[in-house]
Formats: C-alpha cells, sequence, structure tokens
C-alpha cells in the first residue's frame, strides 16, 4: 500500500532555532501533500497545503513566515518552523493521497518540543 | 460553520460489545465518506471508507452505515478488542477536506 515516510519522529529544540520536517511519498508521486498540526487531545488543524513546483496554499491563521513549505519534487515536501517558540510545540502530520483524491495516507507525525 | 460533527467525544465499552460512533456532516457536495484511526503518537491511519452510492460497507469487524437523506455516516465496530482502543476520526471528501473532532475509544478487557 501507499506509505508516506515522516522524520523526525521527534524533536527537541531550543527556542529561536528552525526545525525542518521531511514527507516523503515512497511508492507513489504526490503533486499535493498536506501540513496538519495537532494539540492533545485534538483533531488535526489543517495548516497549508504543499503544492510541487508551486507556493503552498496557507489556512487562514497560520504564519506563512514562520510555517515555511517546500515542494521541490513530487516524493518530497518539507516544512520547516523557523524562530521556533514553545508555543509551537505540537504534533505535525503531513499526509498525500496516491489518487490525487478520496483516501489519504498519512505520515507517522513529529512530536515538535521546543524549549 | 461547523462542517462535520462527530460524536460522542469518548465512548468506553466491554471487550466483545459493539461500538458506535456518528458523523454528521453539512457539506452535501462530499462524495467520499472515510473513518480514520488514530494511536497516541501516531498518524491517522485509513480504517474503512464509503461512497454514497451504497449504504452500508462492511470490512472484518468494522461497518460504515451511510445515511444520505440525514447527512450521516457512523462506524460501527463489533467484537470490540482492546486492541481497538484508540481516537476515530471521520474526515468526508468533496471539495474540501474536513476532520470530525474524534472519538476517543476505550475497550476495556
Amino acid at each position: 500500500g501507499a506509505v508516506v515516510s515522516q522524520h523526525p519522529s521527534r524533536v527537541i529544540c531550543k527556542s529561536g532555532t528552525s526545525v525542518k520536517i521531511e514527507c516523503r511519498s515512497l511508492d507513489f508521486q504526490a503533486t499535493t501533500m498536506f501540513w496538519y498540526r495537532q494539540f492533545p487531545k485534538q483533531s488535526l488543524m489543517l495548516m497549508a497545503t504543499s503544492n510541487e513546483g508551486s507556493k503552498a496554499t496557507y489556512e487562514q491563521g497560520v504564519e506563512k513566515d514562520k510555517f515555511l513549505i517546500n515542494h521541490a519534487s513530487l516524493t518530497l515536501s518539507t516544512l520547516t518552523v523557523t524562530s521556533a517558540h514553545p508555543e509551537d510545540s505540537s504534533f505535525y502530520i503531513c499526509s498525500a493521497s496516491p489518487t490525487g483524491m478520496d483516501g489519504y495516507t498519512f505520515g507517522s507525525g513529529t512530536r515538535l518540543t521546543v524549549v | 460553520q461547523q462542517q462535520v460533527k462527530q460524536s460522542p467525544q469518548s465512548l468506553i465499552v466491554q471487550k466483545g460489545g459493539i461500538s458506535i460512533i456518528n458523523c454528521a456532516y453539512e457539506n452535501t457536495a462530499f462524495d467520499y465518506f472515510p473513518w480514520y484511526q488514530q494511536f497516541p503518537g501516531k498518524g491517522p491511519a485509513l480504517l474503512i471508507a464509503i461512497r454514497p452510492d451504497v449504504s452500508e460497507k462492511k470490512e472484518g469487524r468494522f461497518t460504515i452505515s451511510f445515511n444520505k437523506s440525514a447527512k450521516q455516516f457512523s462506524l460501527h465496530i463489533m467484537d470490540s478488542q482492546p486492541g481497538d482502543s484508540a481516537t476515530y476520526f471521520c474526515a468526508p471528501v468533496g471539495n474540501q477536506f474536513y476532520f470530525g473532532t474524534g472519538t476517543s475509544l476505550t475497550v476495556i478487557p
């Protein structure tokens, strides 16, 4: 089946530094990938839609300068949390659809802790 | 406007019992109705999904019931097992993609 690989699974960084999270589709090409943020015991909140070869589309309220998204190839999207602060600590998850619609495959998530 | 309403928020079921989770939606443009299962510290995984041209779909112990006129669909877990303890999300898809608020299921031995 379709696999989306996300790395790292956990990262701890100091306040003010930047962190990059990678999302790879291993056995299919993904022109579109999605990035979510999830707080404890809450649902997934869509942050942005990553489009291969073009700019990402951000949801309302998401700072595009803080959460930089790059989708340089059909199998890789990256999310960089710039100048991270403790309030950016969260669980970040990416997803993509092998068919371009309908059922989505999710990465295993990245637990970011900013100290 | 809240597009997707999921209930209950939490559910405790005895092993062997039936777990039922409901999802109500507003957008009639949705044309694919999946349920996702998420374990702590992991990303969601597609569990089962249905299209609006059928009213029910069964895969093993998991069944989706779909009521188009009521704009509702539900997940039934038969013979619930402790390993089913997880958070379940409905996430109907159409021109947009919405996640339900989630249901925390605990199956007690």
